[in-house]
């Protein structure tokens, strides 16, 4: 299993622009998710999937949409990218329930600027 | 609402010291799952232990052992005889039965604490 996959490891954009992190998973679990991590406040919850075809919001989801087409995959799509979500974007997936552990992926650093 | 604690931002000790990560947590559930994960310099988030809400015994793996007392709502993480490896940045989370809006059953985590183990 290569567990939970993300690219790209490194992205710059200008303030503005649009880009899509990817996320896939090969574990074949329903639930995925995505937080973001900034310095001095742990990781927050963006959104997250309980399987395919359904999406809710986290926390902080202004500025970010998601789908889930398949059991596999669970992009980010950042709209209008602002320097406020300068951050390291880390994907996230558990087999089903809340008692399942969590794994997550290598992480995104993305600078906005 | 559920909360977690990590009141150490930084710990700085000599190899071969014992350190002691702490953690509290809040949770008005009865059923719930606390987590430690590490996050080594390289960035990842490597998962150390689950434990569940109903069984408080003490565990153990290799250099690593974890306090769990409900008593206290605390699930402390101990490093025996730190290594220059150990460095890294050590994350408690959360996650329990109920169902809240803008998470689900969301892992919540701690802010972490930077561990620095020196020469």
């Amino acid at each position: 299993n290569a567990g939970v996959t993300q690219t790209p490891k490194f992205q710059v954009l200008k303030t503005g622009q649009s880009m899509t992190l990817q996320c896939a998973q090969d574990m074949n679990h329903e639930y995925m998710s995505w937080y973001r991590q900034d310095p001095g406040m742990g990781l927050r919850l963006i959104h997250y999937s309980v399987g395919a075809g359904i999406t809710d919001q986290g926390e902080v989801p202004n500025g970010y949409n998601v789908s889930r087409s398949t059991t596999e995959d669970f992009p980010l799509r950042l709209l209008s990218a602002a320097p406020s979500q300068t951050s390291v974007y880390f994907c996230a997936s558990r087999l089903r329930d809340f008692t399942d552990t969590q794994y997550f992926g290598p992480g995104t650093r993305l600078t906005v600027l | 609402a559920q909360k977690v604690t990590q009141a150490q931002t930084e710990i700085s000790v000599v190899e071969k010291e014992d350190v002691t990560l702490d953690c509290v947590y809040e949770t008005r559930d009865t059923t719930y799952y606390l987590f430690w994960y590490k996050q080594p310099p390289s960035g990842e988030l490597v998962f150390l232990i689950r434990r569940n809400s109903f069984d408080e015994q003490n565990e153990i793996s290799g250099r690593y052992s974890w306090n769990f007392q409900k008593s206290t709502s605390s699930f402390n993480f101990t490093i025996t005889a730190s290594q220059v490896v150990d460095s890294a940045v050590y994350f408690c989370a959360l996650t329990n039965s109920s169902w809240v809006t803008g998470g689900g059953n969301k892992l919540t985590f701690g802010t972490g604490t930077q561990l620095k183990v020196e020469l």
